[in-house]
């Protein structure tokens, strides 16, 4: 089984400050890695997903992501936020080898104010 | 571009009620989910559905939870008899691709609120 923690439950930032938010897995075996973001009063929205390869993932609205095997992460980063990047984000892991379920972390919300 | 919608946004119903939550996947997907949250936790795995059965389920989808594809477009989790513990919001999620790599694309949740 995996499972997700992300260590922050809440992020405040200030906008055009860049921000992190962390996320750590723990799986026995290899796995495919995803961000999602929930903006207020919507549904889940895929931000960028790791599957294989180069371990720098970029997404949408300016996001990008590192895959790091040996620490076991998967952290998501922005150089620079927008007010409108106020949302909950959500990191998730997938084993990639058979027929396995998305698991989600508890989720970070991240608040960007002027 | 396709979403996946679903009905209602939001429910009120008593405990022991039976509560039937709708979703319409995209229309070429194969593959049909359920996750729930309750508020200020993680998201979780209810069900899925592959070919008209239940590919898996967790602890969570007891003998109180179903699902069914009752036509080519809906997919429906019904909840027999609420709790309390049952409300969350619900998210449905359908995919296309092979299910170890394709996105899971997900609605815009039915709130569920038992009294």
């Amino acid at each position: 089984a995996q499972s997700v923690t992300q260590l922050d439950s809440q992020v405040p930032v200030f906008e055009e400050a860049p921000v992190e938010l962390r996320c750590n897995y723990s799986s026995s075996v290899s796995v495919y890695l995803f961000w999602y973001v929930q903006y207020p009063n919507q549904g889940l929205q895929l931000l960028l997903k790791y599957l294989s390869g180069s371990t720098l993932v970029k997404g949408i609205n300016g996001f990008e992501a590192e895959f790091n095997k040996s620490q076991t992460s998967f952290h998501l980063r922005k150089p620079s936020v927008h007010i409108s990047d106020t949302a909950e984000y959500f990191c998730a892991v997938r084993m990639n080898s058979g027929y396995s379920t998305l698991t989600f972390g508890k989720g970070t919300m991240l608040l960007v104010s002027p | 571009e396709p979403e996946v919608t679903q009905t209602p946004s939001h429910q009120v119903t008593q405990m022991g009620q039976e509560v039937i939550l709708r979703c319409v996947p995209i229309s070429n997907h194969l593959y049909f989910y359920w996750y729930r949250q309750i508020l200020g936790q993680k998201v979780e795995f209810l069900v899925s559905f592959y070919n008209n059965e239940i590919s898996e389920k967790s602890e969570i989808f007891d003998d109180q939870f179903s699902v069914e594809r009752p036509d080519g477009s809906n997919f429906t989790l019904k909840i027999r008899s609420t709790k309390l513990e049952d409300s969350a919001m619900y998210f449905c999620a359908s995919s296309g691709q092979g299910i170890n790599t394709g996105e899971l694309f997900f609605g815009e949740g039915s709130r569920l609120t038992v009294l």
